[in-house]
């Protein structure tokens, strides 16, 4: 069964930096791309990042360009995301999920909450 | 940017109904358009893919049909683990960009 599972959500004040990590299980990881996508409480779904299979090229959303930064290691199955200068309006469930286009399968998640 | 507008924003029904979602896209984008539905408290998961293309393992009740910036998500007889929030998300452009959402309740 395919699963991702995230970690590094935290606590940080505003203009702090975390780095989110993301497990993978099941698939063969190197093969694809992935995408990171996050949820305000409350709100709806904002696509965030994209990394292609071998990491050669990575897109983002404009709300997170230039502070956020996707990458990978496919030698350890391990998917990152870079998150600095954090402002308020980050706070949000980062979810990784396996793909670039369509989307499946889904993290559960990661919370990361800004805040004084 | 592409936007995605999702109608209704809420929707009221019962088991057994047929209910439809629509999602328009501000420009053209094909069939590069994808359903998800989301239970409270879990990630989301795919239903439908380029506009029309059922996920493995997702039931025939579902259905999807639409091209260029009109779609619709159909529910044939709607079952009591179908009330959750569905979005649309297109993949068009490398921007992606996910509808507002369609909560569904039961009446």
């Amino acid at each position: 069964e395919e699963q991702l599972l995230e970690s590094g959500g935290n606590l940080v004040q505003p203009g702090g930096s975390l780095r989110l990590s993301c497990a993978p299980a099941g698939f063969t990881f190197r093969n694809y791309a992935m995408t990171w996508v996050r949820q305000a409480p409350g709100k709806g779904l904002e696509w965030v990042s994209t990394i292609t299979d071998t990491g050669g090229r990575t897109y983002y959303a404009d709300s997170v360009k230039g502070r956020f930064t996707v990458s990978r290691d496919n030698s350890n199955n391990m998917l990152y995301l870079q998150i600095n200068s954090l402002r308020a309006e980050d706070t949000a469930v980062y979810h990784c999920s396996k793909g670039s286009g369509w989307v499946d399968p889904w993290g559960p998640g990661t919370l990361v909450t800004v805040s004084s | 940017d592409i936007q995605m507008t999702q109608s209704p924003p809420t929707l009221s029904a019962s088991v057994g109904d047929r209910v439809t979602i629509t999602c328009r896209a501000s420009q053209s984008i094909s069939t590069w358009l994808a359903w998800y539905q989301q239970k409270p408290g879990k990630a989301p998961k795919v239903l439908i893919y380029k506009a029309s293309t059922l996920r493995s393992g997702v039931p025939s009740r579902f259905s999807g049909s639409g091209s260029g910036t009109e779609f619709t998500l159909t529910i044939s007889s709607l079952q009591p683990d179908d009330f959750a929030t569905y979005y649309c998300q297109q993949y068009d452009s490398y921007s992606r960009t996910f509808g507002q959402g369609t909560k569904l309740e039961i009446k």
